[in-house]
């Protein structure tokens, strides 16, 4: 079956440091991958997404490439903000049924002023 | 545009109690969602709906879980009776069936705790 894995949190950083949360998954076919987050006190929203091998989803600042020979899709930025301060989750759907997501565990991400 | 609203937002029952959980869409969304989150844990699928109709309740557990989407607009998920291992947050999402494959939108979520 379908799975997401994560690497541990919590992860605590200074301001303007570099960020890299990993993210490994294990599925059939050609998966969708996505990065979900959830500021504190919200719902989880949508933070970018790559639909194909080599594909580069990015939005606010941060980044993630699609890398099917390491079945990665590791989530980056290069400076971040007290304001980036939240849960990450990676996703991914199969193929065929884009509209049911796998989860992995999450990562608290704090970051200190 | 009103996002994802759940209530209640909390609730505390005492286990073997009832409890139900409601979920308003947003506006013209045709798929809805019921997730569970476990405390430390990613969100998992317990039912999906495109409008009226329940497409995968494959993860529900059918002998104390229920849920209806009546109208294919606003739906309840229900847990009678409920034991202490469905302390978890129970979160309702949507999305369009046209919409961009994978974006859900959720809503704040639905913690429960069961004493």
């Amino acid at each position: 079956g379908n799975s997401v894995t994560q690497m541990e949190g919590p992860v605590t950083l200074s301001e303007e440091a570099f960020l890299t949360i990993n993210c490994t998954y294990t599925a059939t076919g050609y998966p969708s991958l996505f990065w979900y987050v959830q500021y504190p006190g919200e719902g989880l929203q949508l933070l970018l997404k790559a639909t194909k091998a080599d594909d580069k989803g990015s939005n606010k600042g941060f980044e993630a490439t699609y890398r099917k020979e390491t079945t990665s899709f590791h989530l980056e930025k290069g400076s971040v903000q007290v304001s980036d301060s939240a849960v990450y989750f990676c996703a991914l759907s199969s193929s065929g049924s884009a509209r049911q997501l796998t989860f992995g565990s999450g990562t608290q991400l704090t970051v200190l002023p | 545009e009103a996002g994802v609203v759940q209530s209640p937002r909390y609730k505390i029952i005492e286990k073997k109690q009832p409890v139900a959980f409601w979920c308003n869409p947003i506006s013209g969304h045709n798929t809805l969602y019921w997730y569970l989150q476990n405390l430390g844990q990613g969100p998992e699928l317990l039912i999906r709906y495109e409008n009226e109709e329940a497409v995968d309740d494959s993860q529900l557990p059918k002998d104390r879980f229920s849920a209806e989407r009546l109208k294919g607009v606003d739906s309840t998920l229900k847990i009678q009776p409920a034991e202490l291992g469905d302390s978890a947050v129970y979160l309702c999402a949507s999305s369009l069936r046209r919409g961009i494959a994978g974006e859900l939108f959720f809503g704040e979520g639905s913690r429960l705790t069961v004493l």
